[in-house]
């Protein structure tokens, strides 16, 4: 069964420095990835995703993650976080379900402050 | 651009009131989802459809049914509301299953409180 852990609730971040969101992920097959962000009262968009290939995948906003299969991990990074960066950040997984179709979960979910 | 719209942005309802929630995508997904979203819990899937007048249940259906008569609507109803289902619910679309990977497009949510 898969399985999707954020290993920080919230992260606090002081703007202009580096910052890396954690996701480590389980499955019993191949799975693809994502990092969605959600503004306050939005609703979630796509940030990147993996879905083969290039293990480093470059997203919006400056935003990139790396797949590591051995450490089954999708950790997110930005090298240098502005204001309005301060968002939720959710990763997700998903693989092929029964009768084909794909099932995701999602973490529960990274909470970006980024202070001035 | 995709958009997937919601009917309401706040809702408020009172304890066994029969409330729908509609949900609207304009790109022709044949995938629908239905997600309720707790701090804290992150989304946790109600329902989804993978074609018209199809539904299943995902992982916390109790309390809830779906309709999903056209393509691009899929309904969420709550037979009779209680407080517990306060909560903000997030609908969202995704193309077959040839495309994406499974990569979702949601709705701008909509926070409903029962009291």
């Amino acid at each position: 069964a898969q399985s999707v852990t954020q290993l920080d609730s919230q992260v606090p971040v002081f703007e202009e420095a580096p910052v890396e969101l954690r996701c480590n992920y389980s499955s019993s097959v191949s799975v693809y990835l994502f990092w969605y962000v959600q503004y306050p009262n939005q609703g979630l968009q796509l940030l990147l995703k993996y879905l083969s290939g290039s293990t480093l995948v470059k997203g919006i906003n400056g935003f990139e993650a790396e797949f590591n299969k051995s450490q089954t991990s999708f950790h997110l990074r930005k090298p240098s976080v502005h204001i309005s960066d301060t968002a939720e950040y959710f990763c997700a997984v998903s693989d092929r379900g029964r009768g084909g179709g794909f099932k995701t979960i999602f973490g529960a979910g990274t909470r970006l402050f980024v202070k001035a | 651009d995709v958009k997937v719209t919601q009917s309401s942005r706040y809702l408020v309802k009172r304890t066994g009131e029969k409330v729908f929630l509609e949900c609207v995508q304009d790109m022709d997904h044949e995938n629908m989802f239905w997600y309720r979203q707790d701090p804290g819990l992150g989304l946790r899937l109600i329902y989804f459809s993978y074609d018209v007048k199809m539904k299943e249940k995902g992982d916390i259906p109790e309390g809830y049914s779906v309709s999903r008569e056209k393509k691009e609507r899929f309904s969420l109803i709550l037979e009779s509301a209680s407080t517990n289902q306060t909560s903000m619910y997030l609908c969202a679309s995704s193309p077959g299953t040839d495309s994406g990977g499974g990569e979702q497009y949601f709705g701008p949510g909509t926070r409903l409180t029962v009291t």
